[in-house]
């Protein structure tokens, strides 16, 4: 089975644009959450999406938003980009139904200038 | 403060040695707890993961222990080889799923 895509892998932006990211997760999978890595802070979960409804969010503020489709990709939509949101945007993908492992992408880099 | 708290923050080791990564949190009541590996420019890779239940989990050379009542788990490379340089991260999943994740533990492999 290929593995969870991410697209684009890397990303500049200005301050004040907005921002879409694209996760494909493994067939089959019907789990896909969304995390933000920077060195400071590490790894902080976003939201998670199941079945096309967030299941469950992360402390981020409203600036960021997401969705999941009918096949289960999914996409990450961050507005009115801050310097401070220049991270490694990582998917992860899962069946969705308990313990099972999680599944991560490639990331996607976004410089925010 | 971070509920998951990881030692050391990063270390060098010789091919062929040892080595234990500690993981302390504060998370409870929690549904699992779970290790990755984070190759420098890729996104994690599931090592081991364990319910609340459970002492002891194995992949390979890597082995992992839990200790419910301490609040501590440990991830334990055996015989290390170059290609273990890597960011180990311990994220703790509790019952609300808002996951826990500790700021990785940077392992470096020395021929």
């Amino acid at each position: 089975k290929a593995g969870v895509t991410q697209t684009p892998r890397y990303l500049i932006k200005t301050r004040g644009q907005q921002v879409t990211l694209s996760c494909s997760p493994i067939s089959g999978h019907r789990s896909v959450s969304w995390y933000q890595q920077t060195p400071g802070q590490g790894l902080q979960f976003l939201f998670e999406y199941f079945s096309e409804t967030q299941r469950n969010k992360g402390n981020f503020p409203g600036r960021f938003s997401g969705r999941q489709f009918s096949n289960s990709r999914s996409e990450m939509n961050v507005s009115t980009l801050e310097l401070g949101d220049s991270a490694l945007y990582l998917c992860a993908s899962s069946l969705g139904e308990g313990e099972e492992t999680q599944y991560f992408g490639p990331g996607t880099r976004l410089l925010v200038l | 403060k971070n509920q998951v708290e990881q030692s050391p923050q990063s270390l060098i080791i010789l091919e062929g040695k040892n080595c234990t990564l500690q993981c302390n949190y504060t998370v409870s009541p929690f549904s699992n707890l779970r290790w990755y590996k984070q190759d420098t420019g890729r996104g994690p890779v599931s090592l081991t993961i364990m319910t609340f239940s459970e002492n002891t989990k194995s992949n390979g050379r890597y082995t992992a222990t839990l200790d419910a009542d301490t609040k501590q788990s440990s991830l334990h490379i055996t015989a290390s080889q170059l290609s273990d340089s890597a960011s180990y991260i311990c994220v703790v999943t509790p019952n609300d799923y808002k996951l826990s994740f500790g700021a990785g533990t940077t392992v470096t492999v020395r021929a």
